[in-house]
């Protein structure tokens, strides 16, 4: 079992670039989630998704969009990078959102993108 | 507004016990997460607890306290690779989890 795994494991973009970046998850999660990490903040969410069909606005969501079409992938596309989006992107998911033990969140490894 | 404050670094030694405190005020709450973050890696579930006490799991604690907005994760017989950063998180309302910077655990021989 995979587990979540994410695609690309780092990349470097020009400006401007449409970039998607890929997350996919093989535990039948409801729930999931895209944070961006940079150094010295904690995660800060970008979009989140409660189940196949439906996507909200974290708390940083602007130059990001996403799409839920099935239960098992959560990509999230950068439509014209900029480089303030240069950080580390981690995909998460989680059973449910019933605010309980089913609410943990498991991370895939994360794709370091660096925006010139 | 919803805000977590935990130290920033902390340095322990090896066989020693530590205790990572964390303070939160959340809109709302349904439990709170420890996670340690290993440097370059993802993330990963240590504990949860919602109600007040301590939870314990092997070498790792965790204690909450509901009324005083406050936990904290204990670590014993600390071993080398237990130098990571260690991410406080509670749930609010909205079953979204508002993190910390965390904090950066320091392990000496």
């Amino acid at each position: 079992i995979a587990g979540i795994t994410q695609a690309p494991t780092s990349q470097i973009l020009a400006a401007g670039r449409r970039m998607t970046l890929r997350c996919t998850q093989d535990m039948r999660h409801n729930a999931m989630y895209w944070y961006r990490q940079d150094l010295g903040l904690g995660l800060r969410l970008i979009h989140y998704s409660n189940t196949a069909g439906t996507t909200g606005k974290g708390e940083v969501p602007d130059g990001y969009s996403v799409s839920r079409a099935n239960t098992d992938d959560f990509p999230l596309t950068l439509a014209s990078a900029v480089p303030s989006q240069t950080s580390v992107y981690f995909c998460a998911s989680s059973d449910s959102i019933a605010g309980g033990p089913t609410d943990t969140q498991y991370f895939g490894p994360g794709t370091r993108l660096t925006v010139l | 507004g919803q805000n977590i404050d935990q130290p920033t670094e902390m340095t322990a030694t090896e066989g020693a016990i530590v205790q990572i405190n964390c303070t939160y005020q959340t809109s709302g709450f349904n439990g709170l997460f420890w996670y340690q973050q290993h440097a370059g890696e993802a993330p990963t579930f240590l504990s949860y607890n919602v109600l007040d006490g301590l939870e314990e799991k092997g070498r790792f604690s965790s204690f909450l306290s509901r009324s005083k907005g406050y936990s904290y994760l204990l670590l014993k017989e600390l071993q080398m690779k237990d130098s990571a950063s260690y991410l406080c998180a509670p749930l609010d309302s909205n079953y979204q989890l508002i993190w910390g910077a965390g904090t950066k655990l320091i392990i000496k021989p």
